[in-house]
């Protein structure tokens, strides 16, 4: 079974600054994906990045960045430039790259207010 | 194209009543999974969806929940005798192909409260 933690329930960041959301998860597996999802107050998930844990380099999307460290099982997400419409509770994410498993196990999340 | 569709957005029940939540996935996306959102909480899995064959409920709660999936594109999410603590948020999401290997994407949910 995998655990996802995110240890950080709230942050607050100004606009235009950078915020760092952490997220570690235990697994046995080698191969699997990591993903994070933010979840706006409308309740639609919506995927920010996806990480293939065979691939190295760290993945980015715009204003989002992660850091992917596989010894330390660490997973952090990187926002640059936070702006308003950021405030949005993220998730962070994991499935094993297995042919019959394929659920997503959840962290709690984090809930991010951007401040004007 | 439109994303994954659920209905109805809000359902109040009373305890005991019987309750069905509909999702309808992106067109063509092979597989379909339920999830249970708890108040401030992560997505639970519940069921999983290949076509309309259900491969996998492990993570339905009892059985007085239930899922089809009859011709392989929308989705039924039943609840019968609905309890207190069903109240949550349901969500559907699909993928293109098979799994997790793909991403999901997510309905905006579903949520239930009983009273």
């Amino acid at each position: 079974a995998q655990t996802v933690t995110q240890s950080q329930p709230e942050m607050s960041v100004q606009e235009a600054e950078t915020v760092t959301l952490s997220c570690t998860y235990d697994t046995s597996e080698n191969n699997y994906y990591l993903f994070w999802y933010k979840q706006p107050p409308s309740r639609q998930m919506i995927l920010v990045i996806r990480q293939e844990a065979y691939k190295q380099q760290n993945a980015t999307e715009n204003r989002f960045s992660v850091n992917f460290q596989k010894a330390a099982k660490s997973f952090s997400l990187k926002i640059s430039d936070s702006q308003l419409g950021d405030t949005a509770m993220y998730f962070c994410a994991f499935v094993p790259r297995r042919s019959n498993d394929y659920k997503l196990s959840f962290g709690a999340g984090t809930t991010v207010t951007v401040r004007a | 194209g439109a994303g994954v569709s659920q209905s109805p957005r809000y359902k109040v029940a009373k305890r005991g009543q019987d309750v069905a939540l509909r999702c309808d996935p992106i067109s063509g996306h092979v597989s379909l999974f339920w999830y249970q959102q708890a108040l401030g909480q992560g997505p639970e899995f519940l069921t999983y969806f290949q076509n309309e064959a259900q491969l996998d409920k492990s993570g339905l709660p009892s059985d007085r929940f239930f899922a089809e999936r009859p011709e392989g594109s929308v989705s039924t999410l039943k609840i019968q005798r609905t309890q207190q603590e069903d109240s949550a948020v349901y969500l559907c999401a699909s993928s293109l192909d098979l799994g997790g290997t793909d991403t999901q994407y997510f309905g905006p949910g579903t949520r239930l409260t009983v009273l």
